[in-house]
C-alpha cells in the first residue's frame, strides 16, 4: 500500500527567504508524485506533479520539487517566499495505475513580512 | 469549464437529521471522487467511482454515509441520521484517466449539532 510522511506540521520562514516543504513517500512500483494548495475556506488546488522524466519538476506560482528515488523523497521548493504563499500544502502519491491518490497529513506554511 | 461544483457550502443540522450533499464533476472526467477533511484525520478518501460506478467504498465511516452517481455530471453523499462527529469539510474532486491529477470542489461545510 502507498502512503506519504510529511514530517512538519508547520513551517515558518521569512519573506524572501527559500522555502522548502519535505515530502517522504512509500509505494510499490513506479511512484507518480504531487503537490496540491489548500487556501482559507477553499479546495485543494493542483501544484505540480513528477510522472516521469527530470527529477526537478517546475509548477505554478514559481514552486519547484525535486523527486530523489534513493530517499524517496519529493520536497517541494521556492527560491523566495511571498507572503501569499502561506497556506496548507499537500503532499500525494499514487501507484501507476488508476489508484487514486494517497494525501499526507499537510503541512501549513506560514511566511512572515 | 466552472470546475467541480458544490452545493451546498454549508451546511448546519440537527443530530438524527438527513443530510444530503451534492456534486457536479468536470464535464468529460470520468473519475469522481468524495473525501472528508477533518483537524484530526487530515483528508480521509471516502469512495470513488469510475464511469459512474462505485470503484472502491472502503474509506466509509460506517452504514450510515451512502453515495450516488446516477449519471456522469452527478453526484450525492448521504448522511443518514447524522451525528455531531460527522461535523467536518466534504470535497468532491474530479479527474481524467491518462491526466493524473484530481480537481476539487470548493468542498462543503457541514456541521451537526
Amino acid at each position: 500500500a502507498q502512503s506519504v510522511a510529511q514530517p512538519e506540521d508547520q513551517v515558518n520562514v521569512a519573506e524572501g527567504n527559500p522555502l522548502t516543504v519535505k515530502c517522504t513517500y512509500s509505494v510499490s512500483g513506479n511512484p507518480y508524485l504531487f503537490w496540491y494548495v489548500q487556501y482559507p475556506n477553499r479546495g485543494l488546488q493542483f501544484l505540480l506533479k513528477y510522472i516521469t522524466g527530470d527529477n526537478l519538476v517546475k509548477g505554478s506560482y514559481g514552486f519547484e520539487a525535486e523527486f530523489n528515488k534513493s530517499q524517496t523523497s519529493f520536497h517541494l521548493k521556492k527560491p523566495s517566499a511571498l507572503v501569499s504563499d502561506s497556506a496548507l500544502y499537500f503532499c500525494a502519491v499514487r501507484a501507476s495505475g488508476n489508484t487514486p491518490l494517497v494525501f499526507g497529513k499537510g503541512t501549513r506554511l506560514s511566511v512572515i513580512a | 469549464d466552472a470546475g467541480v461544483i458544490q452545493s451546498p457550502r454549508h451546511e448546519v443540522t440537527e443530530m438524527g437529521q438527513e443530510v444530503t450533499l451534492r456534486c457536479k464533476p468536470i464535464s468529460g472526467h470520468d473519475y469522481l471522487f468524495w473525501y472528508r477533511q477533518t483537524m484530526m484525520r487530515g483528508l480521509e478518501l471516502l469512495i470513488y467511482f469510475n464511469n459512474n460506478v462505485p470503484i472502491d467504498d472502503s474509506g466509509m465511516p460506517e452504514d450510515r454515509f451512502s453515495a450516488k452517481m446516477p449519471n456522469a455530471s452527478f453526484s450525492t453523499l448521504k448522511i443518514q441520521p447524522s451525528e455531531p462527529r460527522d461535523s467536518a469539510v466534504y470535497f468532491c474532486a474530479s479527474s481524467l484517466l491518462g491526466t493524473h491529477e484530481q480537481y476539487f470542489g470548493p468542498g462543503t461545510r457541514l456541521t451537526v449539532t
